[in-house]
Parts: structure tokens; sequence; C-alpha cells
């Protein structure tokens, strides 16, 4: 039973460092969803993908942040020139498609920037 | 807009003890979504359960069950006789069925501790 992935787990930068999250979905899985969650805070919604496409970003993501799903499996997001306000949880999660398919959710990647 | 509020913000329970997780929301959609998920110390969300709004059935699932009510856009969550392993912190999120994109709207999470 293979679930989201997400690689690395944790990355500490400094500011003003580019940083890169990947995220491997469940197999079968044509949405794929980015969050971030800050510490005392839900998950807030950041982008989404119905397979290669990026069909809606969150005001959330400046154009700092970037994200990718080339060939509609796995997807990357970056971060560049990361400042401190950029330190949290980043979730990952994948869905079958459809209207309010269930999500599943990857571990996240923490991120901490110094 | 979407809202999802939960007013607790940190539960202490003894184990055994059965304890209830509030939920209010607010849309302006007819037909939407609920959720419940669990999320550990290990930071991964775990999927509980998903109702849909024209679903009012509660339901009951081992230790846990649900009430959904939409008189009072409620969506509460009960864990009977609760159990260490159930300490987490627990989100209502919803998700609404107009357009494509299914985000969810997370509250800010409950914090449960289940002492021995």
């Amino acid at each position: 039973d293979t679930g989201v992935s997400q690689d690395p787990r944790h990355k500490i930068t400094k500011r003003g460092q580019n940083v890169t999250f990947r995220c491997d979905p469940i197999s079968e899985h044509n949405r794929l969803y980015w969050y971030r969650q800050t510490l005392g805070q839900g998950p807030e919604f950041l982008t989404y993908f119905q397979n290669e496409a990026q069909l809606e970003k969150s005001r959330l993501l400046s154009d700092r942040f970037s994200a990718e799903r080339p060939k509609g499996s796995f997807s990357t997001l970056e971060i560049q020139r990361t400042e401190q306000g950029d330190s949290a949880m980043y979730l990952c999660a994948s869905s079958l498609g459809g209207r309010a398919e269930t999500q599943y959710f990857g571990p996240g990647t923490r991120l901490l920037v110094l | 807009a979407q809202k999802v509020t939960q007013a607790q913000t940190e539960i202490s329970v003894v184990e055994k003890e059965d304890v209830t997780l509030d939920c209010v929301y607010e849309t302006r959609d007819t037909t939407y979504y609920l959720f419940w998920y669990k999320q550990p110390p290990s930071g991964e969300l775990v999927f509980l359960i998903r109702r849909n709004s024209f679903d009012e059935q509660n339901e009951i699932s081992g230790r846990y069950s649900w009430n959904f009510q939409k008189s009072t856009s409620s969506f509460n969550f009960t864990i009977t006789a609760s159990q260490v392993v159930d300490s987490a912190v627990y989100f209502c999120a919803l998700s609404e069925a107009a357009g494509a994109n299914s985000k969810l709207t997370f509250g800010k999470g409950i914090t449960l501790s289940v002492r021995p």
C-alpha cells in the first residue's frame, strides 16, 4: 500500500536560499494539492493540479513560489529567496479527482528558514 | 466564502472518558462535503471521515461517531472510551462542490490529550 510520499521530510535553510520539495502522489490519483501549515493553524490551500495542468493558485502563493507537475505524476514546489515567514510544514495531498474526492496526505516537509 | 470554526483549542481527558470535538462551518453552497482528519505528532494528516451535505445520517465506526446537523451547521466528532493513542490534533474541513477545485478549508484544529 503506497501512500503519498514527500521528500525531504525536514529542511533547514538560510534566508535567501532556494529550496525545492518533491511530492509523489498515490499512483492512480490525477489530482495533486499543496497546502501550507504554520504552527497552531490548520493547513491552507496553495495550489492544485489536474494531471499536469496547474488549475488554481492561492493568493498565498507569492511570485517566489512555483509548482510543477511535469508528467502528471510527481510534483515539485520551489521557493526562491526564502524568507523567515516561509517557515512552515508543506503538505501534499492527492485524490482520484471529481468533486470533493477524499484527499490523502503525505507526511509533509517541515521547512525552517534561519 | 467558506469557513470552519473549531472553538475548542485543547482538550485533556483521562483514558476511557468520552470526548466530543465540535465543528461549525459556514458556506453558501447547498452541496458541500465535510471531513475530519487526525494529525498525530508525526505530522501526517490521516483521513477519518467524509460526509456530503445531503446525508445527515449519523455515522459510527468503532469508538468513533459523527453527528451532522445542517440546521446548526455543525459536524461534531465523538470518541467513546478514549485511549492514549487518540492523542493528536483533529481537524474539521469543508469542501464546496461547485467548481472543479475541491480544495479543503480547515479549522484551526483541536489538540486532544488522553492521559493514562
